[in-house]
């Protein structure tokens, strides 16, 4: 089975932190991505990497920023937390297959971040 | 761009009544359309897919969604609700050789003994 995990199921944070969400998955997928989860809203996507040390804005990036050093591991920053930041955020990852677009994306639990 | 419209934030029915779950979607070219279920503090997991093979899609437990294109629908349905089907649902779309999705706002499913 495919797993993906995140660091910290609850996260709470002061404003001005910097914070750092981590994902990981074990199988080798190349595409890993970053949602934030906001009642009404659904799932709204902050970055996507497509391979190691790539990267591709969603569309939210702005006060985000993303890492990718190796291909099991993909990192949210939040440079500068802020309130409007307090929301549940989903790390998925999927496989490159010959149709993209059928390529399901397997999601993390997720973590609850908190700025007060 | 692509966009679905999940109609209704909130459905109630009665356990062993037929649940119906609304998605439209806008697409300029063939859409591929998923639906995922979120269980209480758990992650997105895959229900179903639509990729063009067949517009009736049976998914895991007892859900199915059918592709309408004259109405742009892919609405997700089963014909008996179980306590256990009570979770938020969300319908997606992606557009061909694009490696982002979009989802619906969500419905929360509630099942009353």
């Amino acid at each position: 089975d495919v797993k993906v995990t995140q660091s910290s199921r609850y996260l709470v944070k002061r404003t001005g932190e910097k914070v750092f969400l981590e994902c990981v998955q074990d199988m080798d997928h190349e595409n890993m991505f970053w949602y934030r989860q906001d009642p009404g809203l659904g799932l709204r996507l902050i970055y996507f990497s497509y391979d190691v040390k790539m990267k591709e804005k969603g569309d939210i990036p702005e006060g985000y920023s993303v890492s990718r050093e190796k291909k099991e591991r993909f990192s949210l920053i939040l440079e500068s937390a802020s309130t409007n930041q307090t929301s549940m955020y989903l790390c998925a990852s999927s496989l490159v297959g010959q149709r993209p677009s059928t390529d399901t994306q397997y999601f993390g639990p997720g973590t609850r971040l908190t700025v007060l | 761009a692509q966009s679905v419209t999940q109609l209704g934030s909130h459905v109630s029915v009665s356990e062993g009544a037929l649940v119906l779950l609304r998605c439209n979607y806008s697409s300029s070219v063939p859409p591929y359309l998923f639906w995922y279920v979120q269980y209480p503090n758990q992650g997105l997991q895959l229900l179903l897919k639509y990729t063009s093979a067949a517009t009736l899609v049976k998914g895991i437990n007892g859900f199915e969604a059918e592709f309408k294109k004259s109405e742009t629908s892919f609405h997700l349905t089963k014909p008996s609700a179980h306590m256990s089907d009570a979770a938020e649902y969300f319908c997606a779309v992606r557009k061909d050789n694009n490696n982002d999705m979009r989802f619906g706002a969500g419905t929360r499913l509630t099942v009353k003994p």
